[in-house]
């Protein structure tokens, strides 16, 4: 079975301040993708990224960087410089592959609340 | 229309009440899920659908029936609920192709309110 812990519930930072989220996740598959969501308050989620278990490369998107870890089974997320917009739950996700379609499991979430 | 759009936004039923839930994807893509978040609980996924086929079925209680007449729409049919399932429902898509896991795209969600 797998399993995704996003052990912070909530993070309060200042505008500007850089903010890390982090992401441990669980499984016995070689193969598997991990995924991190946005939620904004109007309730949809958005994709930001998708990495491979075979792609240990760091990822910069802008502001957001990601770190994956084979070693510590992890895929944390750090945003830096945070902006108001930024506010929002960021979900991590475990996808693995499993006859013919693929489902995600989804940690519980991190609420991200930045004020000016 | 872009993406994946939900309809309605917001519902109100009644627990002897019938409805249901549309959602649309404008991708391309050959999947289509439904999800339902509640409060203080994770995602749950509820079904999934591989080329309006459906694959998964994770015990979800028969009051909800889903329908996928073709690849770009799927249904949430509604009878009965209960309180309990108010919820925000999130409907999804994605490509399925080979081993690989690709992302899956939200749509907005239906707020519901069972009274």
């Amino acid at each position: 079975a797998q399993k995704v812990t996003q052990a912070q519930t909530e993070i309060s930072v200042v505008e500007k301040e850089d903010v890390t989220l982090d992401c441990v996740y669980e499984t016995r598959d070689t193969t598997y993708y991990l995924f991190w969501y946005k939620q904004p308050p109007s309730g949809e989620l958005v994709f930001l990224i998708r990495r491979n278990s075979f792609d240990e490369q760091n990822e910069i998107s802008g502001r957001y960087s990601w770190n994956f870890q084979k070693s510590t089974s992890s895929f944390n997320f750090t945003i830096t410089a945070s902006q108001v917009v930024d506010s929002a739950v960021y979900f991590c996700a475990l996808s693995v592959r499993n006859s013919g379609y693929s489902t995600l499991t989804f940690g519980k979430g991190t609420m991200l609340l930045v004020s000016p | 229309e872009t993406g994946v759009t939900q309809t309605p936004r917001h519902l109100v039923m009644g627990m002897t009440n019938k409805k249901s839930l549309k959602c649309e994807q404008h991708l391309g893509h050959n999947a289509m899920y439904w999800y339902k978040q509640s409060a203080k609980k994770p995602l749950e996924l509820m079904f999934v659908y591989n080329f309006k086929e459906q694959t998964e079925n994770n015990s979800v209680p028969s009051r909800f029936s889903p329908e996928c007449p073709n690849s770009s729409h799927l249904f949430l049919h509604l009878h009965t609920l209960q309180p309990e399932d108010s919820a925000l429902y999130l409907c999804a898509s994605s490509q399925i192709r080979g081993s690989i896991s690709y992302e899956q795209y939200f749509g907005p969600g239906t707020r519901l309110t069972v009274t």
